[in-house]
């Protein structure tokens, strides 16, 4: 199984400033790498797909990079509805895992 | 709009069984792969099984395979999970993802989720 690691896995910050989560992954997986927001309470939902295409209706406030190993979800400016965890997953193969989450407070 | 929503959640003794269903609308759904994800009480998410658009193809995860069962009705639009021989660590919210495509890709939208609580 490809095991995913997301850092750091709390981190504070306040609105307006730029955030930067990173994922790694147990080995390559192209560009399979998508991102989830969580706010509490809720149903995730999909941020960014295919490490760096931002979903639609999705603020371009957030953006993803990276391919392989190691990738970023960047938030260039905090505001105060992004209060949420967020996930990065791999679709790259068979099971599909989830980081273990980076909550933003 | 798209619109997933689950039911048959509750409480449920050790070693029992529920079928959890997911309703959707909104999109042609024979066309898209289906997804189950649980989230236990304060952790983070776990993908649990996936089913082709066409029923063909069923994945699970490791920690229940054997007992979740993934299956779909098109005519009805709408996905199951049956899951049996329940235990603790099977506590979570279930939810329903639809995939992007009709084998899988990533999950672009969700139910609100369902809770099952495995108890005495």
């Amino acid at each position: 199984d490809i095991q995913m690691t997301q850092s750091p896995s709390s981190l504070s910050a306040s609105v307006g400033d730029r955030v930067t989560i990173t994922c790694r992954a147990s080995q390559r997986i192209s560009s399979y790498l998508n991102w989830y927001q969580q706010k509490p309470g809720k149903a995730p939902e999909l941020l960014i797909y295919s490490a760096s295409n931002l979903q639609s209706g999705v603020p371009s406030r957030f953006s993803g990079s990276g391919s392989g190993t190691d990738f970023t979800l960047t938030i260039s400016s905090v505001q105060p509805e992004y209060i949420a965890t967020y996930y990065c997953q791999q679709s790259y193969s068979v099971p599909f895992t989830f980081g273990g989450g980076t909550k933003l407070e | 709009q798209v619109q997933l929503v689950e039911s048959g959640g509750g409480v449920v003794q050790p070693g029992g069984s529920l079928r959890l269903s997911c309703a959707a609308s909104g999109f042609t759904f024979s066309n898209y792969g289906m997804h189950w994800v649980r989230q236990a009480p304060g952790k983070g998410l776990e993908w649990v099984a996936f089913i082709r658009h066409d029923g063909t193809t069923n994945y699970y995860a490791d920690s229940v395979k054997g007992r979740f069962t993934i299956s779909r009705d098109n005519s009805k639009s709408t996905v199951y999970l049956q899951i049996n021989s329940l235990g603790a660590e099977d506590t979570a919210v279930y939810y329903c993802a639809k995939d992007h495509s009709s084998n899988w890709s990533y999950f672009d939208y969700w139910g609100q989720g369902t809770l099952v609580t495995v108890s005495s």
